[in-house]
């Protein structure tokens, strides 16, 4: 069965460096997503993506991060000067259309900011 | 601000009980509620998809849903010590008002069955 994918499954990063994190969707699919959890807090939205451009972002998804679909299968989620507070897990989501449509979450990637 | 509200748990139910998980949110536009089951440390699986009033079965699990009330529940029956992880309950608009479909998360309901 399809799968979304993530890489690195760790990422430990000192505070002020760019990291870049990698998704691969399901490869059919059109719309996706990236979604952060915090240690012991809830999965909060971060940006949704279509057609090449974000169709919509939280407030979380400020200046300092940015989105990118550079080859047609690659998703990736640009951090570009980590704090300690960006430390979470990070996840990438996709789906085919949007009515009734499950989103399926890739395994994650731990980011640990120091 | 556009809300999930779910009890932290822990519940905790023996082997075979039914275990009964509940979610309110807030936005009336919601059009698909989901439930996923997350273990420590890994991300969110899907459990069930519910879209309409009334109940849905899979297996043993069944996910009621209240428009009116907005309410939605999740109902596990034989629970297994494996069933034993935090359950997120997540709303979406999907195509309603704009909306991209992004998901609105609950905080989870931590569930220990005890053999």
């Amino acid at each position: 069965e399809p799968e979304v994918t993530q890489t690195p499954s760790h990422q430990v990063t000192q505070m002020g460096q760019e990291v870049i994190l990698r998704c691969v969707p399901i490869s059919n699919h059109l719309y996706f997503y990236w979604y952060r959890q915090i240690l012991g807090q809830k999965v909060e939205f971060l940006v949704s993506f279509y057609n090449n451009e974000i169709s919509e972002k939280s407030e979380i998804f400020d200046d300092q991060f940015s989105v990118e679909r550079p080859d047609g299968s690659n998703f990736t989620l640009k951090i570009r000067s980590t704090k300690l507070e960006d430390s979470a897990m990070y996840f990438c989501a996709s789906i085919l259309r949007l009515a009734q449509e499950t989103q399926y979450f890739g395994p994650g990637t731990r980011l640990l900011v120091l | 601000q556009k809300e999930v509200e779910q009890n932290s748990g822990p519940l905790s139910v023996p082997e075979g009980a039914i275990a009964s998980l509940n979610c309110t949110y807030s936005d009336r536009g919601s059009q698909s509620f989901f439930w996923y089951r997350q273990y420590s440390g890994k991300s969110p699986e899907l459990i069930m998809s519910i879209y309409s009033n009334g109940d849905k079965e899979d297996g043993r699990f069944t996910a009621q849903l209240n428009k009116a009330s907005q309410y939605v529940s999740l109902l596990i029956r034989d629970s297994q010590p494996s069933d034993s992880a935090t359950y997120l309950c997540a709303v979406n608009r999907a195509n309603y008002g704009g909306s991209q479909g992004n998901l609105i998360f609950g905080k989870g309901t931590k569930l220990s069955v005890k053999p």
